[in-house]
């Protein structure tokens, strides 16, 4: 079955513990993107990956860091969260090619930083 | 820079009324131009797409149509059911010198009553 798969699904932490979300397709996608949804603000894009060992930031990408050292895998770490990083987070990944970008979306990491 | 602006919700529906989620766009290319739908509890997913102007999608009942001139996308269903009950995003894709960026709406939640 296709999909985007991300872990964890739910995670509590406290301020400055380090944390890595992972992000896998088996797609063979060469796109893959972080964003965070907050209410109100819908979606907004924190880093993408146009292939291997190419990334790029996005709206947001203060306070996260990501690598892209294989295909189907774009984890997304935040070095020292604050509270302010408290959302919901999702993991996409599409074909890279002209008007290829729909984006499949895994199923969400709901993040809370104490 | 990019950006997209669609109507704030809750919209509330009896079954089988008339639809129209109104979404507009600034860009400085030629964007290609989505609705996402995210049921309780899961990701996003896609409900249609057009890639230029004058251009249709369509899905499940639901349409939209890129119109270039008034720079919208709004999204339309016929008859709602109660299964739509969803919060449904305008999101545009731009590509730009090293890849793409995707930019979403806030999201409109839409209520269907029985």
């Amino acid at each position: 079955e296709a999909q985007v798969t991300q872990n964890p699904r739910y995670l509590i932490t406290v301020t400055g513990k380090k944390l890595t979300v992972t992000c896998s397709q088996n797609m063979n996608h060469e796109y893959m993107s972080w964003y965070r949804q907050d209410p109100g603000l819908g979606l907004r894009q924190i880093y993408y990956s146009m292939n291997v060992e190419v990334t790029d930031k996005g709206d947001v990408p203060e306070g996260y860091k990501v690598s892209r050292k294989e295909k189907r895998n774009f984890p997304l770490i935040l070095e020292s969260p604050s509270p302010n990083q408290t959302s919901l987070y999702f993991c996409a990944s599409s074909y890279y090619g002209t008007h290829q970008e729909t984006q499949y979306f895994g199923p969400g990491t709901r993040l809370l930083v104490l | 820079g990019d950006s997209v602006t669609q109507m704030e919700g809750p919209v509330t529906l009896s079954e089988e009324a008339f639809l129209t989620i109104n979404c507009t766009y600034t860009a400085t290319g030629y964007p290609s131009l989505f609705w996402y739908v995210q049921y309780p509890g899961e990701g996003l997913q896609l409900l249609l797409k057009a890639t230029k102007a004058d251009d249709k999608g369509s899905n499940k009942g639901f349409e939209a149509t890129y119109r270039k001139e008034t720079t919208s996308f709004h999204l339309e269903k016929g008859s709602v059911q109660v299964s739509d009950s969803a919060v449904y995003f305008c999101a545009l894709s731009d590509r730009g010198t090293g890849g793409f960026k995707t930019i979403f709406g806030a999201g409109t939640r839409l209520f269907v009553k029985a």
